[in-house]
């Protein structure tokens, strides 16, 4: 199957700095990549679907100048956490697809923890 | 406002048992249904269903899914310890909204 990996799988950082997470698929070009959140045993929550050369689409309730995303080409998207807090903390991982293939091929996702 | 539902949240069963998982779902716009296995952290693609009534396959593993009653079941067969996981299922409706999860935990 295709191969998306994610970067860093685990980050700590301080109160009110910005972490960035990188996505790439390395096997095909995604043309859509989605970045979802998920808290400790709760399901995958969509954050936003970013797009190739188009700015991303935020999911109702996120914040977009709080979660940047980047999807400057057609392997690699990337999501920035500005001024992160605690409350920021989660479990992000992001997912692409094939062209038209439904199939969500996801990366091993990034643990974000803010002191 | 599209909702998919997952029955039951958690169970415990033991190597050799069968298990069987509940979708449920509401949605505007269905595309596909999707069924992934999450273990340690990144969700691993199971099963794509679009058709009603065609089973799907892989090893111990099936599913399928009704469309007129909007609702999929996935069906593990002699359960082993390796089939602990949380099994997430997903409705593509241009979006994918995944519902809460099914914890399965096979004890030896």
């Amino acid at each position: 199957g295709a191969v998306v990996s994610q970067h860093p799988s685990r980050v700590i950082c301080k109160s009110g700095t910005s972490v960035k997470i990188e996505c790439r698929s390395l096997d095909f070009q995604a043309t859509t990549m989605f970045w979802y959140r998920q808290f400790p045993k709760q399901s995958l929550m969509l954050m936003a679907t970013s797009n190739e050369g188009s700015k991303a689409t935020y999911e109702q309730g996120v914040e977009k100048d709080k979660f940047l995303i980047n999807h400057a080409s057609l392997t690699l998207s990337t999501l920035t956490v500005t001024s992160a807090h605690p409350e920021d903390s989660s479990f992000y991982i992001c997912s692409a697809t094939q062209g038209s293939n439904e199939k969500l091929f996801f990366g091993s996702g990034t643990q974000l923890s803010v002191l | 406002e599209d909702k998919v539902v997952q029955s039951p949240l958690s169970l415990v069963v033991h190597e050799g048992d069968t298990v069987t998982l509940n979708c449920s779902y509401e949605v505007t716009n269905f595309r596909s249904l999707l069924w992934y296995k999450q273990e340690k952290k990144a969700p691993t693609f199971l099963f794509m269903l679009t058709s009603s009534g065609i089973e799907k396959k892989s090893g111990r593993l099936s599913s399928i899914l009704d469309k007129k009653e909007l609702f999929s079941i996935l069906n593990i067969t002699a359960t082993q310890t390796g089939d602990s996981a949380v099994y997430l299922c997903a409705v593509n409706d241009y979006k994918l909204s995944f519902g809460a999860g099914t914890t399965v935990t096979v004890r030896a």
